[in-house]
């Protein structure tokens, strides 16, 4: 089992819809997560981190449900440009004192938004 | 400094060759990672640094694999022998304060084995 899953897509969407995009991910020790934001050919970028008491940024909320190990991430009246890969991302801590571990990304959802 | 730096950009190589990669972080960053990625999946873990000491190596990261990062600055990843399956994006990055606020990554160096 994948320490972090998506569904890979592609969503495609009219402009002006909304969209949501789930993740699951297994460790649950695990104690940060993120969406990153990845376009075609080019290095992924933090979109938002993701709290628990869920957040928002704009058009973008994120949600996290510890209990269920999910992760959710809605964009509210899609734009051409939201058109990319959003990746999941969750650390994985290590053992020892004050070390945060890695990143583990999942696979990504591509989003294709049409005029 | 404008963010982390990768060179080559895009690298092609014979295979069974020896390539080696570059990756100047932000430089006030002490923690310093390198993943793979590869078409339709997300970034894959390889290995990670404490200012220079190795902290984890995935085992992803085969023998021919190997990185430093020797002075706590910037980083090289080096492929001996490299093998077509070896072609991926590989991706640097770095961060101030490790994983709990993610990091930024370089553009990438991508490496095509013919």
């Amino acid at each position: 089992r994948k320490e972090v899953e998506q569904d890979p897509g592609p969503f495609n969407v009219p402009e002006g819809a909304t969209v949501a995009f789930n993740c699951t991910y297994s460790n649950s020790a695990s104690q940060s997560f993120f969406w990153y934001r990845q376009d075609c050919r080019k290095e992924p970028k933090l979109l938002m981190s993701v709290y628990s008491s869920g957040n928002e940024d704009g058009r973008f909320t994120a949600q996290l449900n510890r209990a269920s190990q999910y992760i959710s991430l809605l964009i509210r009246d899609s734009k051409l440009s939201d058109s990319a890969t959003y990746l999941c991302v969750v650390n994985t801590p290590a053992r020892g004192s004050g070390n945060t571990g890695k990143l583990i990304f999942g696979q990504g959802t591509t989003l294709q938004v049409k005029p | 400094d404008t963010g982390v730096s990768q060179d080559p950009r895009h690298k092609i190589t014979k295979r069974g060759q020896n390539v080696t990669f570059r990756c100047d972080p932000i430089s006030e960053h002490n923690r310093l990672y390198w993943y793979r990625q590869t078409l339709g999946q997300g970034p894959e873990f390889l290995t990670y640094f404490q200012n220079e000491a190795q902290l984890e190596k995935s085992r992803l990261l085969s023998d021919r694999f190997s990185a430093e990062r020797p002075k706590g600055s910037f980083s090289t990843l080096e492929i001996q022998r490299t093998e077509q399956g070896d072609s991926a994006m590989y991706l640097c990055a770095s961060s101030d304060t490790g994983a709990n606020y993610g990091y930024t990554f370089g553009s990438g160096t991508r490496l095509t084995v013919v």
